[in-house]
C-alpha cells in the first residue's frame, strides 16, 4: 500500500507570495491533517479534513487555508507569505475514527526569503 | 497554551542503556497517548500508544508507563541501539479531537 505522498518536497518563495501544498493520503483514508513543524515549536496542528469537511482547526491565522477533494486528496494554501512561515509542513492521513493512528508523509520544506 | 510538556529536549545514552523520555499533560479529558518516532528527512511514525485504563504497555524494547493521577506518561527504550537515534514525540487527544504533540526529544545513542 502506498504511503502518504506530499508534493513538492521543497519550495522556495518570496515574502508576500502565496503557495499551495498537496497531499495524497493512503488509499481508503478519509481524514487528512496538516501540521507545521519548526525546531522551536515542534508539531503545531493546522487543520483536519474529513470527508471534504473541516473537522478541526488549530490556532493559525486565516492566511492558512485548506481543502479536501472527493478522492480525499488535500491541498493547503498559505497566502501573503511571511518569513516566519518557513517550516516543514507535514500531512497525515488516517481512517478518521477515534484513536486511528496518523500516517505522516515526509513533508514539504518551505523556505520564505 | 502547551497542553503536553515533554522532557528532556535532548538525550544521549550509551548503547545497551535505557532511554527515558517523560511527558506531562494538563487536559484530564485526554484518553489516548501515542508516541511517534521521526528520523531525519522523514515524517513521524507511530511507535506505540496507550489508553489510561492500563498503567503500562510493552512492545519489544519499547514500554510506555502511564500515571493517571500525576497526569504523566513516559517512554522507556530498553537496550538502546544506535538505530534508535531519532526524535521522539509524545502526543495526546480525546475522541476525534486534534492530536496535540510535545515539543520532541532528540535521542542519540552512542557506541
Amino acid at each position: 500500500k502506498a504511503g502518504v505522498t506530499q508534493t513538492p518536497r521543497y519550495l522556495i518563495k518570496t515574502r508576500g507570495q502565496q503557495v499551495t501544498l498537496s497531499c495524497s493520503p493512503i488509499s481508503g483514508h478519509r481524514s487528512v491533517s496538516w501540521y507545521q513543524q519548526t525546531p522551536g515549536q515542534g508539531l503545531q496542528f493546522l487543520f483536519e479534513y474529513f470527508s471534504e469537511t473541516q473537522r478541526n482547526k488549530g490556532n493559525f491565522p486565516g492566511r492558512f487555508s485548506g481543502r479536501q477533494f472527493s478522492n480525499s486528496r488535500s491541498e493547503m494554501n498559505v497566502s501573503t507569505l511571511e518569513l516566519g512561515d518557513s517550516a516543514l509542513y507535514l500531512c497525515a492521513s488516517s481512517l478518521g475514527q477515534v484513536n486511528s493512528p496518523l500516517h505522516f508523509g515526509n513533508g514539504t520544506r518551505l523556505t520564505v526569503t | 497554551q502547551q497542553q503536553v510538556k515533554q522532557s528532556p529536549q535532548s538525550l544521549i545514552v550509551q548503547k545497551g542503556g535505557i532511554s527515558i523520555i517523560n511527558c506531562a499533560y494538563e487536559n484530564t479529558a485526554f484518553d489516548y497517548f501515542p508516541w511517534y518516532q521521526q528520523f531525519p528527512g522523514k515524517g513521524p511514525a507511530l511507535l506505540i500508544a496507550i489508553r489510561p485504563d492500563v498503567s503500562e504497555k510493552k512492545e519489544g524494547r519499547f514500554t510506555i508507563s502511564f500515571n493517571k493521577s500525576a497526569k504523566q506518561f513516559s517512554l522507556h527504550i530498553m537496550d538502546s541501539q544506535p538505530g534508535d537515534s531519532a526524535t521522539y514525540f509524545c502526543a495526546a487527544n480525546f475522541g476525534n479531537e486534534k492530536l496535540t504533540f510535545g515539543t520532541g526529544t532528540r535521542l542519540t545513542i552512542i557506541p
